[in-house]
């Protein structure tokens, strides 16, 4: 069965730098969801969209940004990189909300 | 902002043994989600409640909305159950963020 896709798995930047994180959903599923884990930390919920508009904002900060596209694949832009931004990024999509699908992660450290 | 609170913190035991994680959270949910994570692993979702019980090969996850408390057991444990479990809830719509316990961090000896 096809699952969330995830790209780039890995991805080293420096301090200032910006990365782009994408996410595909399972096919037919038209609600995304971001979560940011810290190293040793419980995941944070970021941003969630849903038809390709934004539904709930956690704790994002402002120099992130995200959007979801015609065809509901979504792309987490962060600009000026901090070393506090290195974590793993969760991407997860649903088909109706409620359970969640989760990908495999993007692991974004930051130099 | 809901409070999730997972117990133990972390659980180590031998194969074969029967493993209870619980999660307590304090305000009401639409859903509830147990997740297993491995280490330096992604997140697997292990089941979706908002009432009753559900049993998947070795799990069993069962949830009581007016306790607002839920439980996670595993027969039968094998060290391959070796992971982290997390709880996680969900309080508005369904397109809304998951607020995450810390994780039970379990360890199955041979």
């Amino acid at each position: 069965a096809a699952g969330v896709i995830q790209s780039p798995r890995h991805l080293i930047k420096e301090k200032r730098e910006t990365a782009t994180l994408k996410c595909y959903p399972i096919p037919r599923h038209d609600t995304v969801y971001w979560y940011q884990q810290g190293p040793g930390q419980d995941p944070q919920f970021l941003i969630s969209f849903y038809e390709k508009m934004q539904s709930d904002k956690g704790s994002i900060p402002d120099r992130f940004s995200a959007q979801q596209f015609s065809d509901y694949h979504s792309e987490l832009n962060m600009s000026s990189l901090e070393l506090g931004d290195s974590a793993l990024y969760f991407c997860a999509s649903s088909p109706s909300g409620y359970e969640q699908y989760f990908g495999p992660g993007t692991r974004l450290t930051v130099t | 902002k809901n409070e999730v609170e997972q117990s133990p913190q972390n659980l180590t035991a031998q194969e074969g043994e029967f493993i209870t994680i619980n999660c307590s959270y304090s305000v009401g949910i639409s859903a509830l989600h147990w997740l297993q994570q491995h280490p330096g692993g992604g997140i697997v979702s292990l089941f979706m409640l908002s009432s009753g019980k559900k049993k998947h090969g070795r799990l069993i996850a069962t949830i009581n909305i007016q306790e607002k408390h839920s439980s996670l057991h595993i027969t039968a444990s094998h060290p391959r159950d070796s992971a982290v479990y997390i709880c996680a809830v969900g309080s508005g719509g369904g397109a809304d963020g998951l607020t995450f316990g810390k994780g039970t961090h379990l360890i199955i000896q041979p």
